[in-house]
Order: C-alpha cells, then sequence, then structure tokens
C-alpha cells in the first residue's frame, strides 16, 4: 500500500483478553517502529526492528507485551492479560532504512486505539 | 524534569501570525525530529535535523547543538496549520527508531 496501514483502527477489549495489532508498513521499507501513545502524552517508544529481529526491545514495559515481524514486513504486536492501563494509541512507523541517517524520515501509521474495559 | 520539554503547551494564533514553538533536550542527541499530529491520532513528520536549519514551504526548523534547543517556525499561519506538534530526539548512541519524545504543542490558528 501507499502508507502505513494498521489494523484495527479501534479494539476494544476486557481485562485479562489477549490483543493482536497489526502494522503493514509501507513495501521495501526494512525498519518499523512501534511505539504508545496515552491520553494527553507524546508517544514512547517499544520496539524497533531491522528486517525480521527485533533491533531494540528495551521499550516494552514487561513481558505481557511481545512483537513479531517474521517475514521481515508486517508486524504484530501482542499484548497477553491486559489491564486497563494498557489502554491507549498504539501506533506504528517505518523507514527506508534503521541505519541510514539519511533514510531515518519515519512514516506514521494512523494507529490502533486499545481500551481496556 | 521531563527529557525533552515544549513549549508553549497550548498556543492560540490568528491566520497570518508568525509562530514559533519551542523544544528545550537534557540528552545528548544524534538527530531531533519535528512531527505534526491532527486529531484523529495520525502523525506526519515534518523535519529530521542534526543541525543548522532546514526549510519546507511556510516551515522552518532550527537547531542549537551545544544549547540543546530547537524551534519550529510557521510563516503565515493558517487555520489548516491547527495541530499538535511534537518534538522528539535520538539519544546519542541510541537505536534510530528510539526516540524519545515531548509532550507537545497544541497549536490553534484561528480565521
Amino acid at each position: 500500500g501507499a502508507g502505513v496501514s494498521q489494523t484495527p483502527s479501534n479494539k476494544v477489549t476486557e481485562k485479562g483478553k489477549y490483543v493482536e495489532l497489526r502494522c503493514d508498513p509501507i513495501s521495501g521499507h526494512t525498519a518499523l517502529y512501534w511505539y504508545r501513545q496515552s491520553l494527553g502524552q507524546g508517544p514512547e517508544f517499544l520496539i524497533y526492528f531491522q528486517g525480521t529481529g527485533a533491533a531494540d526491545d528495551s521499550g516494552l514495559p514487561n513481558d505481557r507485551f511481545f512483537a513479531v515481524r517474521p517475514e521481515g514486513s508486517v508486524s504484530t504486536l501482542k499484548i497477553q492479560r491486559t489491564e486497563r492501563g494498557d489502554s491507549a494509541v498504539y501506533l506504528c512507523a517505518s523507514s527506508l532504512s534503521g541505519t541510514s541517517f539519511r533514510s531515518g524520515e519515519l512514516f506514521f501509521g494512523e494507529g490502533s486505539r486499545l481500551t481496556v474495559l | 524534569k521531563n527529557e525533552v520539554e515544549q513549549s508553549p503547551q497550548n498556543l492560540t494564533a490568528q491566520e497570518g501570525e508568525f509562530i514559533t514553538i519551542n523544544c528545550s533536550y537534557s540528552v545528548g542527541i544524534s538527530a531531533l525530529h519535528w512531527l505534526q499530529q491532527h486529531p484523529g491520532g495520525g502523525i506526519v513528520s515534518l523535519f529530521m535535523l542534526s543541525s543548522g536549519k532546514k526549510k519546507h514551504g511556510r516551515l522552518i526548523a532550527t537547531i542549537n547543538i551545544q544549547e540543546k534547543h530547537s524551534s519550529l517556525h510557521i510563516t503565515a499561519s493558517h487555520p489548516r496549520d491547527s495541530a499538535v506538534y511534537i518534538c522528539a530526539v535520538t539519544p546519542y548512541g541510541g537505536s534510530q527508531g528510539n526516540l524519545i519524545f515531548g509532550k507537545g504543542t497544541k497549536l490553534s490558528v484561528k480565521p
């Protein structure tokens, strides 16, 4: 597609449930990033993929959060045993390369709004 | 204290006014980003800077590495510029996407 696509756009779930959020980056972009934005706050970094591997997962808040990118394109952010504090907009971005400074411009998706009741 | 501070938090301007949004940071950085976020959440990357100044249309971004400060200027502001403007930095030695974000400046331009 022309841009970064995220699905679902909205997800309402109950506390304790498992959730998957999907990100389809721009074709050819090797770097993919997940961020989380709580209401009234700036985004915060979760994880960065270069190709299929997680180059930096230091932002994942705890072991309930996990992300994969098995074929180096689509990525799935997985949240187990959701808590009310996980409610936020989950943003995905991609860039042409993670290591080329000149290609560091980020392209963001519209986000997936997660509400945990 | 946040590592990236923006001011002002909220800004209301009349159409045509010159606007400045400021960003100060407390860590060494390899790059600084200015982002625009419209209601509904979509984020657009406006600039990525490591030094000096960049211009795109009515938008100008400057950075002073020694003072750890950046500004985003909008000339001849228009109601369609109304959005949240977010400053984000890549800490020196950090991975490209491991950004530290400011809380954003909400700009409203009145016709």
